[in-house]
């Protein structure tokens, strides 16, 4: 099955600060990548997202990029703020049936 | 409209105990998921179902089952319950019109087996 990873597993920035969270996955039929935010004792809510035939995505402060031949996905954050603190997870799905999660990033914005 | 509501929201069992967490949805979304949340582990695929009647099987699927009689609800069972299933389930549903597959997570359920 899909494989992934995800890092940084904590991340401390400043306000104000980007912060840059990455992502890898295995298998090359993945074709739809999420980013979720969860705040703490909070249900996880889709923030971002992007399909494979797409390269880059941006809404506001966030962006994601997606590099298909090296099976990789990132997400960007600029201008930090300290709402923006909370774990992060990113996510993999095959045809849409299958969800595969990164184990989280849990990023703290230091006011 | 309430989107994805679970029941219960806690509930602590007795090892071999069995109990049912009840995921409903009023989006008519066609996809329908079964996660468990452990610490430092992301969120993991239990089981899922494409439409009502229909249910397959995630990463973990060990001692749990699950029913999709009617197209809002989702039902996990826990037949004889370990202390290993301590966790947090999350119940998240989707649909595939307009070819968007966002997932609209529940509230979750903090399970703890003593």
């Amino acid at each position: 099955g899909e494989n992934v990873e995800q890092h940084p597993s904590t991340l401390s920035v400043q306000e104000g600060d980007s912060a840059v969270i990455k992502c890898t996955y295995s298998d090359s039929a993945s074709n739809y990548f999420p980013w979720y935010k969860q705040e703490l004792g909070k249900r996880p809510q889709l923030i971002i997202d992007i399909r494979s035939n797409v390269g880059e995505k941006k809404d506001q402060r966030i962006a994601v990029t997606l590099n298909k031949t090296a099976k990789h996905f990132s997400l960007h954050i600029t201008e930090t703020q300290p709402e923006d603190s909370a774990v992060y997870f990113c996510a993999a799905s095959i045809r849409g049936n299958q969800f595969y999660f990164g184990t989280g990033t849990s990023l703290t914005v230091i006011p | 409209n309430a989107g994805v509501t679970q029941t219960p929201k806690f509930r602590v069992l007795k090892t071999g105990q069995s109990m049912t967490l009840l995921c409903a949805q009023d989006m008519n979304h066609e996809y329908m998921y079964w996660y468990r949340q452990d610490p430092g582990m992301g969120l993991r695929l239990i089981h899922y179902s494409v439409g009502e009647g229909t249910t397959a099987k995630g990463e973990v699927p060990d001692g749990y089952n699950v029913s999709r009689l009617k197209k809002q609800n989702f039902l996990l069972g826990l037949e004889s319950a370990a202390p290993s299933q301590t966790s947090v389930y999350f119940c998240a549903s989707s649909s595939l019109a307009g070819g968007v597959n966002e997932q609209y997570f529940g509230p979750g359920t903090r399970l703890t087996v003593t």
